[in-house]
């Protein structure tokens, strides 16, 4: 079946950019998403991207897409201590489906 | 927009009882989608409906969970009886369909004593 894998950790000091790294195995994955999961709350979506794209910028925030070797990555730039969260890379092949996450990764913003 | 609204936030309940977890999904959304997070497992699928039709229920655990999705605008998840191990927090999320992505409810916490 379809699977999304990412790091489980990722430290970074206040002003530096963060990447997150996520690979799928799904081919026909036409969307790709970010989600934000702070401490006790639900899932905020961040960012996604069509499969047609290479690239999309929103910000503070890069999104790269990978589609021959199936590899997204989220760069967020200037992070702050409010990025510290959990971040969900997700993929599905059309907008009524499931959407298929990864485990998340949690990034840790030291000030 | 109030976004997806899930209800309780909380619930804590004992071994054995039956609980109800409900969702109001965005309106003009025609998909909803319940799924459940742990540490262990990350974010699963249990169940999801188009246009009110349950599509896919191969990721409820067992017979003992249930939804069901009455109207377009309502949804529960049902668990009876309920056990420990279905301690997780239940999000629910609805989706227009136009690839724009998920938008997901605060969530429901259950703790089963």
């Amino acid at each position: 079946g379809e699977d999304v894998e990412q790091s489980l950790f990722l430290s970074v000091r206040e002003g530096d950019s963060s990447v997150i790294n996520c690979t799928y195995t799904d081919s026909s994955s036409t969307y790709l998403y970010w989600y934000k999961q702070e401490p006790g709350a639900g899932l905020q979506l961040l960012t996604y991207i069509f499969s047609n794209m290479d690239m999309k910028q929103d910000q503070r925030l890069t999104v790269l897409l990978n589609k021959k070797d199936k590899h997204l990555s989220l760069r967020i730039a200037d992070t702050q201590t409010g990025d510290s969260a959990i971040y969900f890379c997700a993929e599905n092949n059309s907008g009524n489906t499931p959407l298929v996450f990864g485990k998340g990764t949690r990034l840790s913003v030291i000030a | 927009d109030a976004g997806v609204i899930q209800s309780p936030r909380h619930e804590v309940t004992e071994m054995g009882q039956e609980v109800t977890l409900r969702c109001k999904p965005i309106s003009g959304h025609n998909s909803l989608f319940w799924y459940r997070q742990t540490m262990m497992r990350g974010l699963e699928l249990l169940i999801y409906f188009n246009n009110n039709v349950p599509i896919d229920d191969s990721g409820m655990p067992e017979d003992r969970f249930s939804a069901k999705m009455p109207n377009a605008s309502f949804s529960t998840l049902k668990i009876q009886p309920s056990e420990p191990r279905d301690s997780a927090v239940y999000f629910c999320a609805s989706s227009s369909g136009t690839g724009d992505g998920y938008t997901f409810g605060s969530g429901t916490r259950l703790t089963v004593v």
